[in-house]
């Protein structure tokens, strides 16, 4: 995949386990927030997204979390999975800047069986 | 429904080439954006188009180049390859209007080789 050979932040868990993915974003004037998931492979997977009204979303198995005072963003996995093992990505929106998404550089989850 | 298609999903080019990529958005989806992935610089994003107009565009030279169709299908093109462009092209589609935000969806890339 594209992050063989990058230093990634890698988080290990244990099945059944839960699993925290932390990212800190940079820009005040980001309104909006997205979590992917990518395989080998595979392009970016939609998660979870929450706007900046909001601070906390939850999905299937998922949550995210958004504190704006530090600017900081959360992904919380409920009964983490085998098939959860993949790079996150926490990407976030500049207020009128279409289409144009901030990408971190990416956690990579490793789920142990 | 079909996700994002693109094509082709491999190619192999020469310094100095030209590429073009193609992306077929998700149906019903108007506004295509096109992103840069490699394992040093991550995800960067090239541009956005919504209904055949570019919204917004990244710091990338002007060797890079998009377009959008009426049915919203969009091409990327690449002149005058270097070998830095090796990466993983992404395409990713919105329901995003002329205003507002919505999440992008992603396609599995055009992975470019530039020898």
């Amino acid at each position: 995949g594209e992050n063989v050979g990058l230093h990634l932040p890698t988080l290990s868990v244990q099945e059944g386990d839960n699993s925290i993915i932390n990212c800190a974003y940079s820009n005040s004037a980001s309104d909006y927030f997205i979590w992917y998931k990518q395989e080998s492979g595979k392009g970016p997977q939609f998660i979870i997204d929450i706007r900046s009204n909001m601070d906390k979303r939850q999905g299937q198995r998922v949550t995210v979390l958004l504190n704006k005072t530090v600017k900081h963003l959360s992904l919380q996995i409920a009964a983490t999975q085998p098939g959860d093992s993949a790079v996150y990505f926490c990407a976030e929106n500049i207020r009128g800047s279409q289409g144009n998404l901030i990408f971190g550089k990416g956690t990579k989850l490793s789920v142990k069986p | 429904k079909a996700g994002v298609t693109q094509t082709p999903r491999y190619l192999i080019k020469t310094r100095g080439q030209q590429v073009t990529l193609s992306c077929s958005p998700i149906s019903g989806h108007r506004s295509v954006s096109w992103y840069q992935q490699t394992p040093g610089q991550g995800l960067q994003f090239l541009f956005e188009y919504f209904s055949e107009t570019q919204r917004n565009k990244g710091n990338f030279p002007g060797r890079f180049s998009g377009r959008q169709f009426s049915n919203s299908r969009s091409e990327m093109n690449v002149s005058t390859l270097e070998l830095g462009d090796s990466a993983l092209y992404l395409c990713a589609s919105s329901l995003a209007g002329p205003v507002g935000n919505s999440p992008l969806h992603f396609g599995n890339g055009t992975r470019l080789t530039v020898t």
